[in-house]
């Protein structure tokens, strides 16, 4: 089944310690994004990229790295320098160029931060 | 610039009583129009969208929005709810393309028995 896959699901770490959050897709789609969730904040973007080798910062970008060497893989990096990084993290494709910005979502990773 | 209000952050409402959950919208270009639902702990899943056409538009669940371009408002509706519709509702808005999608700030939906 096509779709997009995030792991691990839950994710605990200590203070000072990169995490990295895995995003994988079968949809063929070109562009991906990462949202943060925060209860009563809704979704907030961190990072897109419309093709490969190629990304944008969103609105919430400071403490996160992302790469996008492969089309079907957005990894996000979740480093030290993020103050509150403790939240639901939710990765997504779109079509991109020729789409209408429907977006699939992934399962999430809930990252505790200890 | 698009922006999208989402009036009610919480809305309670006893199985089988009616619901309505509330969206307005605003933007310079045309967009098209989502609501997501989320249920706990999971990622957001498309319950419905328009994009033309008729502006009444239905999920596979017994949900409907309206698009009202005049009142630029896309309510979503259910005659009957269910317990297992609880679940937060995401509406949304899009120009397309690799335009930047809008969120509102969500509606939790508590169905109470």
């Amino acid at each position: 089944d096509g779709g997009i896959t995030q792991s691990p699901k839950y994710l605990f770490r200590k203070e000072g310690q990169n995490v990295t959050l895995s995003c994988e897709q079968n949809l063929n789609h070109d562009a991906m994004y990462w949202y943060r969730q925060d209860p009563g904040q809704g979704l907030r973007l961190i990072y897109y990229s419309q093709i490969v080798n190629d990304f944008q910062k969103g609105d919430i970008a400071e403490g996160y790295s992302v790469s996008r060497e492969k089309k079907e893989s957005f990894p996000l990096t979740v480093t030290s320098a993020q103050k509150n990084p403790t939240a639901f993290y939710l990765c997504a494709s779109s079509i991109g160029m020729t789409g209408t910005g429907e977006l699939f979502f992934g399962e999430g990773s809930r990252l505790t931060v200890l | 610039a698009q922006s999208v209000t989402q009036l009610d952050s919480q809305v309670p409402v006893f199985e089988e009583a009616p619901v309505e959950l509330r969206c307005n919208y605003s933007s310079s270009v045309s967009v098209y129009l989502f609501w997501y639902v989320q249920y706990p702990n999971q990622g957001l899943q498309l319950l419905l969208k328009y994009l033309s056409g008729s502006t009444l538009v239905e999920s596979i669940n017994g949900f409907e929005a309206e698009f009202n371009k005049s009142q630029t408002s896309f309510h979503l509706r259910k005659p009957s709810v269910h317990i297992s519709d609880t679940a937060e509702y995401f509406c949304a808005v899009s120009p397309g393309g690799y335009q930047k999608v809008t969120f509102g700030i969500g509606t939790k939906l508590q169905v109470i028995p």
